[in-house]
């Protein structure tokens, strides 16, 4: 079974605080992603990777950055967080190429105060 | 741009019904095409995936078809059970990245 875990299920920050979502997946994946999702906007991609220290745009980067120095984890990273970055933030990954099928890990609530 | 409509938003239905849950997308250039299903509160769950070159695909109770050139596809459900209750995603492969549906909340009542 592919498995992609996140590191909180749960998490509260302070805005301008710097916030680290981690991504770990056991299935040898060459593509990792980060969603966002939020209430009748749906899932929106902010970064993906497909390759070990390679990281490509989204349609939503703006105020955050990512990390893969290991192919088994993606780290996402809101550099001064704010309120407008309270959302769901959903993990997948994925074999490499278009055709292959995402698996997503547990999500993360944040919650920006 | 690729856009993706599900149809209903919502559904209610009894317990043993059969249905259908509707997806449809503007650009027939796709690589494959993905359903999930969502429980409140959770991550996505992987039910089916069609390559672009399949008609359909099967799980157990759950069979979902593809037609390119109308642009839809169908996740039928048979014999629903309130365990079924949940929000249904379609997700297309396009060129680089997967675009989600606006989602099928679901719920079925014992």
């Amino acid at each position: 079974d592919v498995k992609v875990t996140q590191s909180s299920r749960y998490l509260v920050k302070r805005t301008g605080e710097k916030v680290f979502l981690e991504c770990v997946q056991d299935m040898d994946h060459e593509n990792m992603f980060w969603y966002r999702q939020d209430p009748g906007l749906g899932l929106r991609l902010i970064y993906f990777s497909y390759d070990v220290k390679m990281k490509e745009k989204g349609d939503i980067p703006e105020g955050y950055s990512v990390s893969r120095e290991k192919k088994e984890r993606f780290s996402l990273i809101l550099e001064s967080a704010s309120t407008n970055q309270t959302s769901m933030y959903l993990c997948a990954s994925s074999l490499s190429g278009r055709a292959h099928e995402q698996y997503f890990g547990p999500g993360t609530r944040l919650t920006v105060t | 741009k690729q856009e993706v409509t599900q149809i209903p938003a919502a559904l209610s239905v009894p317990e043993g019904e059969n249905l259908v849950l509707n997806c449809s997308f503007t650009d027939s250039a796709i690589y494959n095409l993905q359903w999930f299903r969502q429980d409140p509160g959770k991550g996505l769950t992987s039910l089916l995936l069609i390559q672009s070159s399949q008609r359909e695909q099967t799980s157990g109770r759950l069979n979902a078809s593809l037609d390119k050139s109308s642009g839809r596809s169908t996740l039928y459900i048979a014999a629903s059970q309130p365990g079924d209750s949940a929000t249904y995603l379609c997700a297309l492969t396009g060129f680089q990245k997967l675009v989600f549906g606006t989602g099928t909340r679901l719920l079925v009542s014992p």
